[in-house]
């Protein structure tokens, strides 16, 4: 059974970086029949993907382009986990996210487990 | 991006009752279509995949169908655990976009 565990702060203050963690049992971050995403879900932004960590032979990265100039995904191997740093946030990062696996489901990818949840809140 | 739009945002109904949400996407994504069932304060679940297929577990009250740009998730006999808001993914090119929800409520 795959589970995905997150950890990071609640409260980030504006221009700070979010840093969020998400380890992985029961499953590699090295797999090469998962990807490893990013997602944030608000009210304003409904369930919005923010980007992804894989490996297929070697790692690759995808961002969504809202965030492509603040956000980097990594994984690490020796810990089994991959996190989340957006940069230069502001109150409109203020979300719920989560981390959570693609599996390949008739290669439609879809997000069969996913992380708890943590509530960002960007304010000063 | 690809962007998905579902109907209708909200829809009150009886325990019993047949209900279908659409989604329907701006492009052409063949069969990479994800449903999900979020209940206030939890986790996405992932329910069917690739438009039709059921995830192991989920009741076969549910079921989904579509191809192209146009898809449904049906619920066949409501149950009161089915209360929640569903939401289609594509899964057909990154940015993998979602609709915006359709809130499911009891009559």
């Amino acid at each position: 059974q795959v589970q995905l565990q997150q950890s990071g702060p609640g409260l980030v203050k504006p221009s700070q970086t979010l840093s969020l963690t998400c380890v992985i049992s029961g499953d590699s971050v090295s797999s090469s029949s998962a990807t490893w995403n990013w997602l944030r879900q608000s009210p304003s932004r409904g369930l919005e993907w923010l980007g992804r960590t894989y490996y297929r032979s070697k790692w690759y990265n995808d961002y969504a382009v809202s965030v492509k100039s603040r956000v980097t995904i990594n994984p690490d191997t020796s810990k089994n986990h991959f996190s989340l740093q957006l940069s230069s946030v502001t109150p409109e990062d203020t979300a719920v996210y989560y981390c959570a696996r693609a599996g390949a489901y008739s290669s439609t990818w879809p997000f069969d487990y996913w992380g708890q949840g943590t509530l960002v809140t960007v304010s000063s | 991006d690809i962007q998905m739009t579902q109907s209708p945002s909200s829809l009150s109904a009886s325990v019993g009752d047949r209900v279908t949400i659409t989604c329907r996407a701006s492009q052409s994504i063949s069969n990479y279509l994800n449903w999900y069932q979020q209940k206030p304060g939890k986790v996405p679940k992932f329910l069917i995949y690739a438009a039709s297929s059921l995830q192991s577990g989920v009741p076969s009250r549910f079921s989904g169908s579509g191809s192209g740009t146009d898809f449904s998730l049906t619920i066949s006999s409501l149950q009161p655990e089915d209360f929640a808001t569903y939401y289609c993914q594509q899964t057909y090119t990154t940015p993998n976009t979602f609709g915006q929800g359709t809130k499911l409520e009891i009559k």
